[in-house]
């Protein structure tokens, strides 16, 4: 069964800081991965979609980065803000096609 | 371009009492799906849809019902609720008939089983 899992839990980091979150998954056999945000009593927005063949993804200040075989995707945010603090989760599409398999997030504070 | 909406967005039941969480959605999205959100567990799927007249179980079914007659609408029937439904429960829905695209969703409905 696969299962996605997401370190740290939770980050504190000062303004202006670049970071790196983690997400991993036990099952390498994907069609994709996604990375979305959440505030705080909002819905998910999709942030980074990485097909299986693809290593990276970049939007602005975000890259997403794929690596099947090792089970391990990275979401890095250039220049952290205030306006960054969320949570971030990450999603892997099995071959299927049918089910999105979340990670239980990682919740970021960035402090001005 | 309203997205996905979903109604109502806060709800508090009795156990035992039926109710039907709406979803719509106006970007003639083929696949759309229901995901619940509990503390500690993440989100998991409930149901989903590939097209109208096609649905199918996800990870957690049980104690829900779903059904699609129109692109647009994939309303959540829960039939005797029970406390354990207690959750946030999230309407997507993304082009083609898979999750292949990014997925689009609700603000979510908070439902508390009492």
């Amino acid at each position: 069964k696969q299962e996605v899992t997401q370190i740290p839990a939770a980050l504190s980091v000062p303004e202006g800081e670049n970071l790196v979150l983690n997400c991993s998954f036990t099952d390498s056999a994907i069609y994709n991965l996604q990375w979305f945000r959440q505030d705080p009593g909002k819905g998910l927005t999709s942030l980074l979609l990485i097909q299986s063949s693809q290593r990276e993804q970049t939007s602005g200040r975000l890259n997403a980065s794929l690596d099947k075989s090792s089970g391990r995707s990275t979401l890095y945010i250039a220049a952290s803000q205030p306006g960054d603090s969320a949570t971030y989760l990450c999603a892997v599409l099995n071959q299927a096609g049918t089910a999105l398999i979340f990670g239980k997030g990682t919740t970021l504070s960035v402090s001005s | 371009n309203a997205g996905v909406t979903q109604t109502p967005k806060f709800q508090v039941l009795k156990t035992g009492q039926s109710m039907t969480l709406q979803c719509a959605q106006d970007m003639n999205h083929e696949y759309m799906s229901w995901y619940r959100q509990d503390p500690g567990m993440g989100l998991r799927l409930i149901h989903y849809s590939v097209g109208a007249g096609i649905t199918d179980q996800g990870e957690v079914p049980n104690g829900y019902n779903v059904s699609r007659s129109t692109t647009e609408d994939f309303p959540l029937r829960l039939l005797s609720a029970a406390p354990s439904q207690t959750s946030v429960y999230f309407c997507a829905s993304s082009g083609g008939q898979s999750p292949y695209q990014p997925q689009h969703f609700g603000d979510g409905t908070r439902l508390s089983i009492l």
